[in-house]
């Protein structure tokens, strides 16, 4: 059974930073392409980013209002996804979810999500 | 940056047919994929490519897609699909690679 488990969200000052990091299992989590969704409270899903497999160059995208503030990254070794967030602004406030697709493609939906974690950035 | 509009809101009685739109430009070209999400829940893959379900999906769900909007339909509606439905689809010139629509409510009267 596919899980993610994501975990390190919390409160913090705006201009602060935060690394969140998501658990994976119940699949090949190395030749996974993995994504971090977001959901402003009471709002709509805004996809944040996404990393390759190491296999397929281990590239990273980004949503243009966190580019250059947001970094995804993997350890393979650990079944592990991270999302470190920097310069931290007040509409950064969001459920974050880890997800994945079944097949490591452009274009695919995303297959399984995490629980969420909630990062509350406020002064 | 690629725009996908979707109703706030549709209300139906059960028993009848909801048709939830994603209207875009030219979506008929592109792979559209269906999210249910319930209050407090991750979201949940209902539809992928247009109109492919999941399984454990029931059949009560299809989609459809083509020219500038594609359409949830959910069959013989029950007080357990009430809840947002989004949209999404890749688009690799937008600033968002995958861009969902804003969302529609699912009331069930």
């Amino acid at each position: 059974e596919v899980q993610l488990v994501e975990s390190g969200g919390g409160l913090v000052k705006p201009g602060g930073s935060l690394r969140l990091s998501c658990a994976a299992s119940g699949f090949t989590f190395s030749n996974a392409w993995m994504s971090w969704v977001r959901q402003a409270p009471g709002k709509g899903l805004e996809w944040v980013g996404r990393i390759k497999s190491k296999t397929d160059g281990g590239t990273t995208d980004y949503a243009a209002p966190v580019k250059g503030r947001f970094t995804i990254s993997r350890d393979d070794s650990k079944n592990t996804l991270y999302l470190q967030m920097n310069s931290l602004k007040t509409e950064d406030t969001a459920v974050y979810y880890c997800t994945t697709s079944s097949i490591a493609a452009a274009g695919t939906s995303f297959d399984y999500w995490g629980q969420g974690t909630l990062v509350t950035v406020s002064s | 940056s690629y725009v996908l509009t979707q109703p706030p809101s549709v209300s139906v009685a059960p028993g009848k047919t909801a048709r939830i739109t994603c209207g875009g430009n030219n979506i008929g070209s592109k792979s559209v994929h269906w999210y249910q999400q319930k209050p407090g829940q991750a979201p949940v893959l209902v539809i992928y490519y247009d109109s492919d379900r999941p399984s454990g999906i029931p059949e009560r769900f299809s989609g459809s897609n083509s020219g500038n909007t594609a359409t949830l339909t959910i069959s013989r509606v029950e007080a357990g699909d009430e809840a947002d439905y989004y949209c999404q689809v890749w688009d690799s010139s937008s600033d968002h690679l995958w861009v969902f629509g804003g969302g529609t409510k699912l009331t069930v009267l």
